[in-house]
């Protein structure tokens, strides 16, 4: 089983949709989550980070985290042409002398106009 | 802003050459590594380094070699390209310190071995 499990898509969906993505993890370990956006032929940009379950919303964005169930989610609000790219989960754990992160392979979204 | 940069952007090598991917921050981030992307598999570690002076191997470390001899710096080394090599390898970074912070990544070296 991989740490990391995500959905490659490709997804579709029409211009104000809300869209949503979801990852699961196996190591309850990990004690950072993280959602990356990757435009192509670009390397990946943060969009939102958070520790603890819950919801974390950032405009348009929300992250959620259910610690419990092994498994993260990201929603985008009134969704746009231009969120078109790949979202790539991650997340992190402390260990002897570092910060391990495990990313999982990427949904593709493409947002129609 | 220059964050990570990696050079080159792009490079084409014959099977058996070898050469460096360039990796610098100007964040002064502690934990430096590099990444291979390839469809379908995501980001996979290569090396990585938690300071100046230590380094070690991720997931697939075999046909390259790292070392980091400023925090500002993280090489990658490829001893003898083989096709299976051709991918994206993205450096990143991120603060250390014993602490859970995100990382930055550079924008990608394209790398073709034919």
């Amino acid at each position: 089983q991989k740490e990391v499990e995500q959905d490659p898509g490709p997804l579709s969906v029409p211009e104000g949709a809300i869209v949503s993505l979801n990852c699961t993890y196996s190591n309850s370990a990990f004690q950072y989550f993280m959602w990356y956006r990757q435009y192509s032929r670009k390397g990946p940009e943060l969009l939102m980070y958070t520790y603890s379950s819950g919801n974390k919303e950032d405009g348009r964005f929300t992250a959620q985290v259910d610690k419990s169930s092994k498994y993260i989610s990201l929603f985008i609000r009134d969704s746009q042409p231009s969120d078109s790219a790949t979202y790539l989960c991650a997340m992190s754990r402390i260990y002897n002398y570092g910060q391990n992160f495990v990313f999982g392979p990427g949904t593709r979204l493409s947002v129609l106009p | 802003n220059a964050g990570v940069t990696q050079t080159p952007k792009f490079q084409v090598l014959k099977t058996g050459q070898s050469m460096t991917l360039q990796c610098a921050q100007d964040m002064n981030h502690e934990y430096m590594s590099w990444y291979r992307q390839d469809p379908g598999m995501g980001l996979r570690l290569i090396h990585y380094s938690v300071g100046a002076g230590i380094t070690d191997q991720g997931e697939v470390p075999n046909g390259y070699n790292v070392s980091r001899s400023t925090t500002e710096d993280f090489p990658l080394r490829l001893l003898s390209a083989a096709p299976s090599q051709t991918s994206v390898y993205f450096c990143a970074s991120s603060y250390g310190g014993g602490m859970n912070t995100e990382a930055f990544f550079g924008q990608g070296t394209r790398l073709t071995v034919v």
